[in-house]
């Protein structure tokens, strides 16, 4: 089973500034990772696909980058409304499975 | 635009099967090539997939779980169900559904907004 560790578990931010949440992957995946969004009280919002595929309606600032082992979720210019808990998520096809990071709460100062 | 619904008891007693409706209006279940998942999360806790079905009836699932779920569709009725035996207090989760973006795009793209299960007695 492929497992996902996120950095960090929790971050405290100011607006404006610039977030780089990390992604590891036990074994390479590819560009099989994907970034979700939650906050409190909601479902997950999907940011990005693929390691660095943009997804309709999703603000610019939210990038990703990364393959094989490790990736990275940037949120450039920090907003109030970013305040909430970042997933990641790899989908491997042989086998079909699912797994994800254990979360990286975001704090907005 | 598709939305996804969540149904179901929110308490099961420990040893019984949970049981979750997902009722998906907006397009038909059975168009595409898309799965139609089960997605689980403890309270103040993570994500874990349970397991996925698409148009045709072929599934897959979480091997930690593969013994006590089921996923089955309903394409007359336009939905899809979880069935999870012989459960115990640590199955107490908020359930969501979810859809993947489809022909071989394996992110979720559409989620219901979720059910919480609690396992007591």
């Amino acid at each position: 089973e492929i497992v996902l560790t996120q950095s960090p578990d929790f971050q405290s931010v100011t607006p404006n500034e610039r977030v780089t949440i990390t992604c590891r992957a036990s074994q390479g995946i590819a560009i099989a990772l994907h970034w979700y969004q939650q906050k409190p009280g909601q479902s997950p919002k999907l940011l990005v696909k693929y390691a660095s595929q943009s997804v309709s309606g999703v603000p610019s600032r939210f990038s990703g980058s990364g393959s094989g082992t490790d990736f990275t979720l940037t949120i450039n210019g920090l907003e109030a409304e970013d305040a909430a808990t970042y997933y990641c998520h790899q989908s491997s096809s042989f086998p079909r499975m699912h797994t994800f990071g254990q979360g990286t709460k975001l704090e907005i100062k | 635009q598709l939305h996804l619904q969540e149904s179901g008891p929110g308490l099961v007693k420990p040893s019984e099967t949970l049981s979750l409706i997902c009722s998906v209006s907006g397009d038909s279940i059975n168009k595409g090539d898309y799965f139609w998942a089960w997605i689980r999360q403890p309270p103040e806790k993570g994500l874990e997939w349970i397991g996925s079905i698409n148009s045709d009836g072929t599934t897959y699932y979480n091997p930690s779980l593969k013994s006590r779920a089921t996923v089955s569709l309903d394409t007359s009725k336009n939905d899809f169900s979880l069935k999870l035996t012989s459960v115990v207090a640590a199955d107490t989760a908020i359930f969501y559904c979810a859809r993947d973006m489809g022909f071989g795009e394996l992110s979720f793209s559409f989620w219901g907004q979720g059910a919480l299960v609690t396992v007591s007695s």
